[in-house]
């Protein structure tokens, strides 16, 4: 069974300071995404990368695809309140048939 | 532009009665469509997926069913709700060319006393 781990799990943080977001595998994947999940909303698609050492910024958001394919990192810069939710990251494996395996979310929470 | 709908939003239901929630999507055709449930806002499990009408696969054995009838609609199912159905159940789509990019609906929370 191909999982994905995510560390921290729980993250708790102050309105400007930096963190990191780390998404682990024992297995390739061919893309990995990440995904921001609002309470009581579906998870929105932040970006995908496919390439291994792709490293791609979406505004203060930094993601990075690991050289080997197997782990992936968001970091972001001088957080916000605004970056409060649930950090879901997904990747598609070679073998599974299009089928997503999702790690089990890191759950952050930006203090004013 | 591309949308989906997932309704209703919030469901009671005691043990033992049937489920329907349904799910379409506008803007595209022949979409993969899926079905998860995410327990206590965490990972998601993928619980059914489909890649054409009347196309189900099923990747967790359980009492619930789904079914595609027309081409951006899909049905998740149950004749007999058990407590550990509660939970939030997201409806997404994706395309044939991208596989790993899926969209989601807004989801429904159930709750099964």
């Amino acid at each position: 069974t191909q999982l994905l781990e995510q560390s921290p799990q729980f993250l708790s943080i102050q309105e400007g300071e930096n963190l990191t977001v780390y998404c682990n595998s024992s297995s390739v994947f061919s893309s990995l995404q990440w995904y921001r999940q609002e309470p009581g909303e579906g998870p929105v698609l932040l970006v995908t990368v496919v390439t291994g050492g792709e490293v791609k910024k979406l505004k203060r958001l930094t993601f990075q695809f690991g050289d080997a394919r197997k782990d992936s990192s968001l970091h972001i810069t001088a957080a916000q309140p605004g970056d409060t939710g649930l950090y879901l990251c997904a990747g598609l494996s070679y073998n599974q048939g299009g089928k997503l395996i999702f790690g089990q979310g890191t759950e952050l929470s930006v203090k004013p | 532009s591309q949308t989906i709908h997932q309704w209703p939003a919030t469901l009671v239901q005691p043990v033992g009665s049937p489920l329907s929630l349904e799910c379409t999507v506008e803007g595209t055709s022949n979409p993969n469509l899926y079905w998860y449930r995410q327990a206590a806002g965490r990972g998601l499990q993928l619980l059914f997926y489909s890649v054409g009408i009347g196309q189900i696969s099923s990747e967790v054995p359980q009492n619930l069913s789904a079914s595609r009838p027309q081409d951006r609609q899909f049905i998740l199912s149950s004749k007999k709700l058990l407590l550990s159905d509660s939970g939030f159940y997201l409806c997404a789509w994706s395309v044939a060319e991208r596989l790993y990019e899926q969209y989601f609906g807004p989801g429904t929370r159930l709750t099964v006393t």
